[in-house]
């Protein structure tokens, strides 16, 4: 079976801060996507980033960097000098042996000024 | 805009009343996807389609809930004798491949009284 485990349910920080979310998924396929999608007050889940099981590179984007670990079968996502503007909910997502995407939980982030 | 639109964006309905909600996918975009939110919880899936095909529907949905997607284009969700339960942001999301990231509406909220 396919499973997300988004252990962290809120995180707390203050205005420039560096905040890591984890991300734990289970499948048994080896091939297999992971997903990151941001979704703000507003309510529209922004998709962030797409990585498949064979490329363990981690990627960087501005403030933000995904560690992708097979070993842990973890896909963290880190931000570095948080704004506010990155108070959001955050999912982390899966597809593997199917065509749908199964989310976590989501971990709700809040940026303090 | 051309992203995904979705209609209404909140629905107000009694309980026992049947409603139907629309989704207009990107318009290159062949595969369709139906999810549901609760508070506090991350997208379930419901349903997709290639096309005009239905894929896949989730062992969760009742047969009150049907969806179509006549010509391969806009799709609806209709629910029936709705009940307190259904009360959740329904999420309708498009992408152009099998293995691509989903891109999401804004949602439509059902509140069933």
């Amino acid at each position: 079976a396919q499973k997300v485990t988004q252990a962290q349910t809120e995180i707390s920080v203050v205005e420039k801060e560096d905040v890591t979310l984890d991300c734990v998924y289970e499948t048994r396929d080896t091939t297999y996507y992971l997903f990151w999608y941001k979704q703000p007050p507003s309510g529209e889940l922004v998709f962030l980033i797409r990585r498949n099981s064979f490329d363990e590179q981690n990627e960087i984007s501005g403030r933000y960097s995904w560690n992708f670990q097979k070993s842990t079968s973890s896909f963290n996502f880190t931000i570095t000098a948080s704004q506010v503007v990155d108070s959001a909910v955050y999912f982390c997502a899966l597809r593997a042996g199917t065509d749908k995407l199964i989310f976590g939980t989501g971990t709700r982030l809040q940026v303090f000024p | 805009d051309t992203g995904v639109s979705q209609d209404p964006r909140h629905k107000i309905t009694k309980r026992g009343q049947n409603v139907t909600f629309r989704c207009d996918p990107i318009s290159e975009h062949n595969r369709l996807y139906w999810y549901r939110q609760t508070l506090g919880q991350g997208p379930e899936f419901l349903t997709y389609f290639q096309n005009e095909a239905q894929l896949e529907k989730s062992r969760l949905l009742s047969d009150r809930f049907s969806a179509e997607r006549p010509k391969g284009s806009f799709s609806t969700l209709e629910i029936q004798r709705t009940e307190q339960g259904d009360s959740a942001m329904y999420l309708c999301a498009s992408t152009p491949a099998a293995t691509g990231e989903l891109f999401f509406g804004e949602g439509s909220r059902l509140t069933v009284l």
